[in-house]
């Protein structure tokens, strides 16, 4: 099993901030890897996969990066709409989700 | 625009079959190369990947639910349907169907809104 780990657990940050989540794979998992947003109550929502690909209608102001076993996601300029939780997940041997960042209102 | 919806009982006594209906609209479950799976998120375990299937009935499974779950696919009404059997109480969770997109093992790029499922005497 590849188990995937993120980085920080919670988040608190201001409106405009610039924040960065991480994730580490416990193998290498190439570029098999995607970003999701969940809110309370919803299911979660593809942002960016294969890395760095960025899903249609997803604001650019998320935007992905790594390669191997460590993976960043980072929002540039958080706005309201992206206090949320974040889950990264790796689909190169099945598929596993990291256990979730929560990102909070400081 | 596609769209996936979920249909489940709600409530399953411990030891019997959960049964899960995921009907695809504004779409086709045989869509050339997209596979169609099975997700659940619970407090304690998060986000688990349960099953994904092909139109043509090609099936993969979580290694640790292999034993008890099966996926099958009804192309005649656009459906995909999970069964886990023998639950206990581990199995209470909010089960999503989703669609995969980039082949068999991919990013889920379309969701339905999840279905809860408490298993309890």
């Amino acid at each position: 099993d590849i188990q995937m780990t993120q980085s920080p657990s919670t988040l608190s940050a201001f409106v405009g901030d610039r924040v960065t989540i991480s994730c580490r794979a416990s193998q290498s998992i190439s570029s098999r890897l995607a970003w999701y947003q969940q809110k309370p109550g919803k299911a979660p929502k593809l942002l960016i996969y294969k890395v760095s690909s960025l899903e249609s209608g997803v604001p650019s102001r998320f935007s992905g990066t790594g390669s191997g076993t460590e993976f960043t996601l980072t929002i540039s300029g958080l706005q309201p709409d992206d206090f949320a939780t974040y889950y990264c997940q790796q689909y190169n041997s099945y598929s596993t989700f990291g256990q979730g960042t929560k990102v909070e209102i400081k | 625009q596609l769209h996936l919806q979920e249909s489940g009982p709600g409530l399953v006594k411990p030891s019997e079959t959960l049964s899960l209906t995921c009907t695809v609209s504004g779409g086709s479950v045989i869509s050339n190369g997209y596979y169609w799976g099975c997700v659940r998120q619970s407090p304690e375990k998060g986000l688990e990947w349960i099953a994904t299937i092909y139109y043509s009935g090609s099936t993969y499974y979580n290694p640790s639910l292999k034993s008890r779950v099966t996926i099958s696919v009804d192309t005649s009404k656009n459906q995909f349907s999970l069964k886990v059997n023998s639950v206990t109480a581990t199995d209470t969770a909010v089960y999503y169907c989703a669609r995969l997109s980039g082949g068999v093992t991919g990013a889920f790029d379309i969701w339905g809104q999840g279905t809860i499922v408490t298993v309890s005497s």
